[in-house]
């Protein structure tokens, strides 16, 4: 059973800190997406990767097959960057896509 | 590009009452469309997987002719919950998938109240 892990779960910082948020999957995945879900539910893709990084924005995201392991940054962080980051990986071999529970963000003015 | 619509937004209704759920593709041709529900605070839980013109696939523990899914056409799925109950008060979310490309794009929700 494909597992995914996100950390921390709730997520309280400054207006401009550096965010890190951890994803981690248990077995071989085709894709891993970040998602983000603001308040009233709507959700946006932010990325969709298979390897390496990606870079939109002030937003980076990281993979590492190896380890089963991603990470979502945001730099320079805003309070409009509050919401709920979830992270979902595709297992190799398989349509369904399995979500994590979601880090929720708060960021401070 | 690659925008998904959902109607409504968020519907309350009577127990006992069906509500359908309106999910399209506004500007691609989608082969593969993902209905999910999300309880508060929860993440999100597939409930059934529908391609283009066959029966949908439900996830275990979903009543089939509790939620009707069809998919009649490459840009619109619906979900219809039949005879609903406080219990099916969720927020409804859509996906939709182009063949070959492991991007889902998410429609932004419906939430249902059932009193």
């Amino acid at each position: 059973k494909n597992e995914v892990e996100q950390s921390p779960q709730n997520l309280t910082a400054q207006e401009g800190e550096f965010i890190t948020i951890n994803c981690s999957y248990s077995v071989g995945i085709s894709a891993l997406h970040w998602l983000q879900q603001h308040p009233g539910g709507g959700i946006v893709s932010l990325f969709m990767l298979s390897s390496g990084k990606k870079k939109h924005g002030r937003l980076i995201a990281t993979i590492n097959i190896q380890e089963k392991h991603s990470s979502l940054h945001i730099t320079a962080s805003h309070p409009r960057d509050s919401a709920v980051y979830i992270c979902a990986v595709r297992e190799i071999g398989d349509d369904k896509i399995i979500f994590g529970k979601g880090t929720r963000l708060h960021i401070l003015p | 590009g690659a925008v998904v619509s959902q109607h409504p937004s968020w519907v309350i209704c009577k127990s006992g009452t069906s509500v359908k759920i309106e999910c399209r593709s506004l500007d691609f041709q989608a082969t593969t469309m993902f209905w999910y529900r999300q309880f508060p605070k929860q993440s999100l839980m597939l409930m059934a997987t529908s391609n283009e013109g066959s029966k949908a696939t439900y996830e275990q523990g979903v009543e089939k002719d509790k939620f009707l899914i069809n998919h009649a056409s490459l840009t619109l799925s619906t979900l219809t919950v039949t005879s609903a109950h406080p219990e099916d008060s969720s927020f409804y979310i859509c996906s939709a998938e182009v063949a070959g490309r492991e991007t889902q794009y998410f429609g932004p929700g419906t939430r249902l109240l059932v009193l």
